[in-house]
């Protein structure tokens, strides 16, 4: 039982260059979250999913997208990173009213 | 704009001293959730709040709900090194699954 895993664990991209973060969850849970956690801004919320085929937008959206592909993956697409979106981002997930799962952290940098 | 005020951002005491961090909003939340997160990790749940007025104790951990269901506080008695680390909490609205986070206290305990 491995949780809520992450992949990378570490990238560094170059301004105007894509990516997609992977996110993935053996607990049957049916809520995803992405979040990204700056120096003195605690986490804030890019998007979940309630449920599977779902998704919303959460406080800081912009430039981001995401797929929550099945029940188990919910990924984080950047389209054209930008330095600002520099950060450590997180992906958790939680089952009905139950506490929130957090994977170990994906660390990017954008050059 | 940083819906959940937490306070102090940083403390650094000695082995056996007291601590309380607090968590302020004017929003009202289902619930209030404090974390724990070490370098390198994901957050950590330590406890779930629900109840105004609530308090819970987890050993030398004490976490209480205001009467109104705005504010926090964790208070920790004869810190130890091993209580190093960043404490977040996290307030839920609505039962949304969707957690607003104070900034975070880094708390260094030195022996």
């Amino acid at each position: 039982n491995a949780g809520v895993t992450q992949t990378p664990k570490f990238q560094v991209l170059k301004t105007g260059q894509s990516m997609t973060l992977q996110c993935a969850q053996d607990m049957n849970h049916n809520s995803m979250y992405w979040y990204r956690q700056d120096p003195g801004m605690g986490l804030r919320l890019i998007y979940y999913s309630a449920s599977e085929g779902t998704t919303d937008k959460g406080e800081v959206p912009n430039g981001y997208n995401v797929s929550r592909l099945n029940k188990r993956e919910f990924s984080l697409r950047l389209e054209s990173a930008a330095p600002s979106q520099t950060s450590v981002y997180f992906c958790a997930s939680r089952y009905v009213r139950s506490e929130q799962f957090f994977g170990p952290g994906t660390r990017l940098t954008v050059l | 704009t940083q819906l959940l005020e937490q306070s102090p951002q940083f403390l650094s005491i000695q082995e056996g001293e007291n601590l309380t961090v607090y968590c302020n909003s004017s929003s009202v939340f289902s619930s209030l959730q404090w974390y724990r997160q070490e370098p390198g990790e994901g957050p950590v749940l330590l406890v779930t709040v629900v109840t105004g007025g609530e308090v819970k104790k987890l050993k030398r951990l004490t976490f209480q709900f205001g009467d109104a269901r705005k504010d926090s506080s964790l208070h920790i008695t004869a810190a130890q090194p091993g209580d190093t680390g960043l404490y977040l909490c996290a307030g839920e609205k609505s039962n949304t699954g969707k957690l607003i986070f104070g900034q975070g206290t880094t708390l260094q305990v030195k022996p």
